[in-house]
């Protein structure tokens, strides 16, 4: 069974620049989440997917905004990058049995350093 | 809104050491409670949950039970590691959805 991977591991960007990071799901999870990790912070909630459609979402701005597709992978992009968007970016995939959602395995993290 | 409030770090022990890592929480309805570990340059791993009152998730000698009374999920291990030297965050789920909302994390340093 394949775990959850993401890429690239890390990332360089210039503030206003706009960023794509990828993610692939667990075998078999038909749920996606993202979470952006602050230094020294707990994972903040972005936003998930669930057959292809935003399934909730966190307190962030539209500037962050997301992709799921036909094979569950997903895409997390940030336009006009802000200093503070500097992070770790966490992928979590999921199974969603009718109205309940199986526990969330973690990729690796994409690291967002934004100057 | 859910909250989650663990104990602030770091917890500084020596190898063989009993771990105790407190957690409490605030949540609507009935949660599912999870402890999560990151090792350094790494993402997240499940350490163990539990789904309702008085379950005990339990996985690799650590333990945790779910207290609705106190609504507390404490993290234990009778004997820590220099391997368990990580960052140690404890979740929550509301009902029926797997949305996490996490503590600020408890950094654990063992020595030798």
């Amino acid at each position: 069974e394949t775990g959850v991977t993401q890429s690239p591991t890390h990332l360089i960007k210039t503030r206003g620049q706009q960023v794509t990071l990828r993610c692939s799901s667990q075998s078999g999870h038909n749920t996606v989440s993202w979470y952006q990790q602050a230094l020294g912070q707990g994972p903040q909630f972005i936003f998930q997917y669930y057959r292809e459609e935003e399934n909730g979402r966190g307190n962030f701005p539209p500037r962050f905004s997301g992709l799921q597709f036909p094979n569950y992978s997903s895409e997390l992009n940030v336009n006009a990058l802000e200093l503070d968007d500097s992070a770790l970016y966490l992928c979590a995939s999921s199974r969603q049995r009718g109205d309940q959602q199986e526990t969330q395995y973690f990729g690796p993290g994409t690291r967002l350093l934004v100057l | 809104g859910n909250s989650v409030t663990q104990m602030e770090g770091p917890v500084t022990l020596s190898e063989e050491a009993f771990l105790t890592i407190n957690c409490t929480y605030t949540a609507t309805g009935y949660p599912s409670l999870f402890w999560y570990v990151q090792y350094p340059g790494e993402g997240l791993q499940l350490l163990l949950k539990a789904t309702k009152a008085d379950d005990k998730g339990s996985n690799k000698g650590f333990e945790a039970t779910y207290r609705k009374e106190t609504t507390s999920f404490h993290l234990e291990k009778g004997s820590v590691q220099v391997s368990d030297s990580a960052v140690y965050f404890c979740a929550l789920s509301s009902s029926g959805y797997s949305t996490l909302t996490f503590g600020k994390g408890t950094m654990l340093l063992v020595s030798p």
